[in-house]
């Protein structure tokens, strides 16, 4: 079965870092796109990130020169390093596939999220 | 901030049809870029619901059906059910941004 589980959200202080994982089954994330969506509470989707199967990685303006992207071929997961976080990056953060059937522009298999808190 | 504009609600009784529109630029849709939505039920993760503009994946009901034109697209639902009641967000590239962008969001109620 083809799976997304991420991990590693929490409450954390305006200026700290956090790191979410994201492990996948049924699949491998070296050979896919993978990119991250958050949704802070009550506002809509909003794409953060992406991950091409050949290494290049993209962020939002958002988040750009805060956030990294990485994959451990090994585990098969893919990682997203938040640092300087803010109040504004208070979300629920997916991971998610891009699938080759949209040539990797549409998201295919989702996580069920997992929820960062930036507070003091 | 989103690109993409959407109605923020729509509302039909159960059998009607409703549409939801998705507005985008000479940055994503306008120059050809593809369009995609998903069905979100609050408090769980999207689902893939078209793609490819009038693509649907397996397991989803034809029910469902998507149009492109211009720099818009279009999400129709036909022979609205209850549990078609959630939110739906369209989805394109944009090459400006470098990056995927999402709709505004639409609320679907069932009368």
């Amino acid at each position: 079965e083809v799976q997304l589980v991420e991990s590693g959200g929490g409450l954390v202080q305006p200026g700290g870092s956090l790191r979410l994982s994201c492990a996948a089954s049924g699949f491998t994330v070296s050979s896919d796109y993978m990119t991250w969506v958050r949704q802070a509470p009550g506002k809509g989707l909003e794409w953060v990130s992406v991950f091409y199967s050949g290494g290049n990685t993209y962020y939002a303006g958002s988040v750009k020169g805060r956030f990294t992207l990485s994959r451990d071929n090994s585990k098969n997961t893919v990682d997203l390093q938040m640092n300087s976080l803010r109040a504004e990056d208070t979300a629920v953060y997916y991971c998610a596939r891009c699938s080759p059937t949209c040539y990797y522009q549409c998201m295919d298999v989702w996580g069920q999220g997992t929820t960062v808190t930036v507070s003091s | 901030q989103s690109v993409l504009t959407q109605p923020p609600s729509v509302s039909g009784a159960p059998g009607q049809r409703v549409t939801i529109s998705c507005t985008g630029s000479n940055s994503n849709i306008g120059v050809g870029y593809d369009v995609h939505w998903y069905q979100q039920v609050p408090g769980t993760a999207p689902r893939l619901l078209i793609y490819t503009n009038i693509n649907r994946p397996s397991g989803v009901p034809d029910r469902f059906s998507g149009s492109k034109s211009g720099a818009s697209a279009s999400l129709a639902i036909t022979g609205l059910q209850a549990e078609d009641e959630a939110d739906y967000y369209c989805q394109s590239y944009d090459n400006r941004l470098s990056g995927s962008v999402f709709g505004t969001g639409t609320k679907v109620t069932v009368l």
